[in-house]
């Protein structure tokens, strides 16, 4: 099993671009979630997925969009990048939101 | 604002047991208390979960007082590659676990 795989693992953005960064798990895990972790702190929680078609917004949801089409991928799309989204931003999943979480190897976002 | 409240750091040596102790004074009937470790430039990796009075797995023990108002991380004889941030949460099925900034332990050689 690959567990939770993420792409790219480095991007360069300028301001007001967009894109959409990708996790996808092999585990068939109904939970996933998106986070962002600035230096030095926890993780914030983004949006999150309890299943294929539902997505919730969890604590800093604004300048973020994201679906989940299918059980496997739950891609995260940043409309319009801003340098305060310069993070590291990991995606997880899990058979439950309060139960052990898988997470990815992260994916580093600088905007300039 | 996280429910949780951990040491910022702590040191320690080689082959010694470490523990941290993680304070929860809200914890409310349905929640459940999960350690995470965490390093440079990865994703957090669970540890331990517990409800009530101990958990032990291959790894880890965690001990939760009858209260449930604290709790406390057990690893026994660290190594330098124990070294990382450790993360407690507390939270039950029906909200958000809420992420503080963790302990930062560092194993001396």
């Amino acid at each position: 099993n690959a567990g939770v795989t993420q792409t790219p693992k480095f991007q360069v953005l300028k301001t007001g671009q967009s894109m959409t960064l990708q996790c996808a798990q092999d585990m068939n895990h109904e939970y996933m979630s998106w986070y962002r972790q600035d230096p030095g702190m926890g993780l914030r929680l983004i949006h999150y997925s309890v299943g294929a078609g539902i997505t919730d917004q969890g604590e800093v949801p604004n300048g973020y969009n994201v679906s989940r089409s299918t059980t496997e991928d739950f891609p995260l799309r940043l409309l319009s990048a801003a340098p305060s989204q310069t993070s590291v931003y990991f995606c997880a999943s899990g058979v439950g939101r309060i139960y052990e979480q898988y997470f990815g190897p992260g994916t580093r976002l600088t905007v300039t | 604002l996280a429910k949780t409240t951990q040491p910022v750091s702590m040191d320690s040596y080689e082959g010694q047991e470490v523990n941290i102790t993680c304070s929860h004074n809200n914890i409310a009937t349905n929640d459940y208390i999960t350690w995470y470790q965490q390093f440079p430039s990865q994703g957090p990796r669970f540890i331990i979960q517990g409800y009530k009075t101990k958990v032990t797995n291959e790894v880890a023990s965690l001990f939760i007082p009858a209260d449930r108002k604290s709790s406390t991380l057990s690893l026994p004889r660290v190594s330098l590659s124990d070294t990382a941030v450790y993360y407690c949460l507390v939270g039950e099925s029906n909200y958000q676990l809420i992420w503080g900034a963790g302990t930062k332990l560092i194993i001396k050689p």
